[in-house]
C-alpha cells in the first residue's frame, strides 16, 4: 500500500502562472481533502471532494482556484494565475468513508 | 462553532517527563479526535484518535484524555524522547466531514 502520493513534492511558479498539484489517495479510499498550511501555521481546510464530485469547497478561495477528482486518475488541485501569497505546503489527506485520514508528504509550493 | 483551539503555542520538557497537549471545541456534533504529530518538511501522520463514547485511550506512550462535558481533550506523552520533538495537531470532525485543525503544539524534549 503506497500511501498517498502527491505529486510535485516542490513546485516553483513565477507571478500569473497556474499551478498543478496532484494527489493519489490511497487503494480503496474514495474521500479526497486539500488542505493548506502556511509556515508556522496549522492546517486550513480547502475543499472535499469524493469521486466526480465536490462536497464541500467552503475554505476555497472562490477566485482562482478549483479542484477535481475524476472517474479516472488523481485529484487536481488547480490555482490561476499564482501570486505570492499562494505559497505554501498543500496536503491532500484521503479516506474510505468516514474517519482514517491518511496524509500525503505534500506539495511545497513557491511563487517568484 | 467550527474552531478547535490548541494551547500551548510551544513547550519544552525534559527528557523522560510527560508532555500534555490541550484542545477545546465548540462543536458538540463532533464525533472523531485524532492528534496528528509533523516533522518538518513532511505531512502530519496520525498518533491516536478517540471517539466521544470514551474518557480515554491509550497506544503505547501515548493517551488522549477526553472530557466531553467540558468540551475538552488533551495528548499526554508518557517519558516523553527526543525522538518526539515535532509539532502535534489536534483536530475534530464530524464523520467523513472536514478534519478541523488546533493552531499546533512546537514540542521540544531537551536530552
Amino acid at each position: 500500500n503506497a500511501g498517498v502520493m502527491q505529486n510535485p513534492r516542490h513546485l516553483v511558479r513565477r507571478r500569473g502562472q497556474e499551478a498543478r498539484l496532484r494527489c493519489s489517495p490511497m487503494k480503496g479510499h474514495s474521500h479526497v481533502y486539500w488542505y493548506r498550511q502556511l509556515p508556522e501555521e496549522g492546517l486550513k481546510f480547502m475543499v472535499y471532494l469524493q469521486k466526480e464530485n465536490i462536497i464541500d469547497e467552503s475554505g476555497m478561495p472562490k477566485e482562482r482556484f478549483s479542484a477535481e477528482f475524476p472517474k479516472e486518475g488523481p485529484s487536481i488541485l488547480r490555482i490561476q494565475q499564482v501570486v505570492r501569497g499562494d505559497s505554501a505546503a498543500y496536503f491532500c489527506a484521503s479516506s474510505p468513508y468516514d474517519y482514517g485520514y491518511t496524509f500525503g508528504s505534500g506539495t511545497r509550493l513557491t511563487v517568484v | 462553532q467550527q474552531q478547535v483551539k490548541q494551547s500551548p503555542q510551544s513547550l519544552i520538557v525534559q527528557k523522560g517527563g510527560i508532555s500534555i497537549i490541550n484542545c477545546a471545541y465548540e462543536n458538540t456534533a463532533f464525533d472523531y479526535f485524532p492528534w496528528y504529530q509533523q516533522f518538518p518538511g513532511k505531512g502530519p501522520a496520525l498518533l491516536i484518535a478517540i471517539r466521544p463514547d470514551v474518557s480515554e485511550k491509550k497506544e503505547g506512550r501515548f493517551t488522549i484524555s477526553f472530557n466531553k462535558s467540558a468540551k475538552q481533550f488533551s495528548l499526554h506523552i508518557m517519558d516523553s524522547q527526543p525522538g518526539d520533538s515535532a509539532t502535534y495537531f489536534c483536530a475534530a470532525s464530524k464523520g467523513a466531514q472536514k478534519l478541523v485543525f488546533g493552531q499546533g503544539t512546537r514540542l521540544t524534549i531537551n536530552p
